[in-house]
Parts: structure tokens; C-alpha cells; sequence
């Protein structure tokens, strides 16, 4: 699986938008770019995923460039509930849920 | 979504005891669950594939004759630590695949271990 690139931590104003980057130059065509978030002290949750087109859910938006070797999760009106590690995987589509975690962006979210 | 229930909780214990903790997939059946385990201020690391059915896969460095894993059936999954020692204190936490995506992974809530 490609390997990703986060920056360690980010700060983000209650009610703005908070946009997470993730560099994934390596990527390969059956790859795909899924987002996990873990609030402290709980399991992981999952956001979103995308293959090259950009995705949005009730969660989170995700963009991913046109050459696929990065994207960004947007969370559109951070709230203090979404300061979490957050995760960002390059996987292949049939790796059956053999998830590999990097060390994440730590997201703060300030009132 | 899918809900994966994780227990106990939280759990001390006495070094050279044995601990059990359960994964059950609550909603839906999951031929295949994964172990992590996370030591503070580091990232998860995956430590085993379990099964339904069959012995679970390892990941490099872990032993399996101190972290037994059993799978008997297509909702539950259950990880006992062997003969804990201090060093296996930790925060161990579970998770199953939506059965049509199975790259979207439903955690369980983690148990914190702690071995005295």
C-alpha cells in the first residue's frame, strides 16, 4: 500500500472549516484514499473514502487532485467534538480491511 | 452503521494472569476481524487477522502462543493475553468490515489493560 504523508498537528476555530491535507505521491491505480478519525481514548471511526472523484457524506468532504497524489478532508463546520486524530489510508480495493495506520494529523478544534 | 462491541471496557489484572477480551460484530456477520493494539501518544498497530473458522494470521513480532486469538463463530472474536506481564499494559481494540465494503472497518471501543 502507498505510503501518506500528514502534517503532525492542525488548530481550527469552532464553526469554520477545517481542511486536513494527505499526501499519497505513490499511489497506484487500484488504490484507494479512505479517512479514519480517533476521538481520545476510543476506537476508530471511519469518514470517507474516494478513488479519484471527489465524495461528500454527512461527515466530511473529500477532494482528491486530479493526478490522485493528494487530497484533503474537509470537516465544512468544525465543531469541538471533531478535535481527533485523523487518519488518512491508501489502500488497495482488495485488501479486505487490513488496515495500516500512520501517525495522523492531531486536530484541535478551539472555541 | 454497523456496530462492533468491544468488552470489558477496562480491565486490571495481576501479572502472570490471563486476560480475555471480546469482539462481537452486533448487526451483521464478519468472517474476518482484526486485533490492534495502542501504547499512548502512538498510532495503532495492527497485531493479528482472525478468522471465522480457521487460525488467525499474525502480523511479524507478535506471539501468537501470548495472544490467543479464536473466531468460532461469524459474530464474535475473542483475544486472551496470556500470562500478562506489565509490559502487555496497553489500550487493545477491535474491528470488523461492512460485509459489501470490507475496507470500511467498524472499531470497537477498545479495552485499556492494565497488568500490575
Amino acid at each position: 500500500d502507498a505510503k501518506t504523508t500528514q502534517p503532525t498537528s492542525m488548530d481550527c476555530a469552532e464553526g469554520r472549516a477545517a481542511n486536513l491535507p494527505c499526501n499519497h505521491s505513490t499511489i497506484s491505480g487500484n488504490e484507494y484514499v479512505y479517512w479514519y478519525r480517533q476521538i481520545h481514548s476510543q476506537g476508530p471511526q471511519y469518514i470517507i473514502h474516494g478513488l479519484k472523484n471527489n465524495e461528500t457524506n454527512e461527515m466530511a468532504s473529500l477532494i482528491i487532485t486530479e493526478d490522485r497524489k493528494s487530497s484533503t478532508l474537509i470537516l465544512p463546520h468544525a465543531t469541538l467534538r471533531d478535535t481527533a486524530v485523523y487518519y488518512c489510508i491508501v489502500i488497495r480495493g482488495t485488501s479486505y480491511g487490513k488496515l495500516t495506520f500512520g501517525q495522523g494529523t492531531i486536530l484541535t478544534v478551539h472555541p | 452503521g454497523a456496530v462492533v462491541s468491544q468488552h470489558p471496557s477496562w480491565v486490571i489484572c495481576k501479572s502472570g494472569t490471563s486476560v480475555k477480551i471480546e469482539c462481537r460484530s452486533l448487526d451483521f456477520q464478519a468472517t474476518t476481524m482484526f486485533w490492534y493494539r495502542q501504547f499512548p501518544k502512538q498510532s495503532l498497530m495492527l497485531m493479528a487477522t482472525s478468522n471465522e473458522g480457521s487460525k488467525a494470521t499474525y502480523e511479524q513480532g507478535v506471539e501468537k502462543d501470548k495472544f490467543l486469538i479464536n473466531h468460532a463463530s461469524l459474530t464474535l472474536s475473542t483475544l486472551t493475553v496470556t500470562s500478562a506481564h506489565p509490559e502487555d499494559s496497553s489500550f487493545y481494540i477491535c474491528s470488523a468490515g461492512e460485509p459489501l465494503a470490507k475496507n470500511i472497518q467498524y472499531f470497537g471501543a477498545g479495552t485499556r489493560l492494565s497488568v500490575l
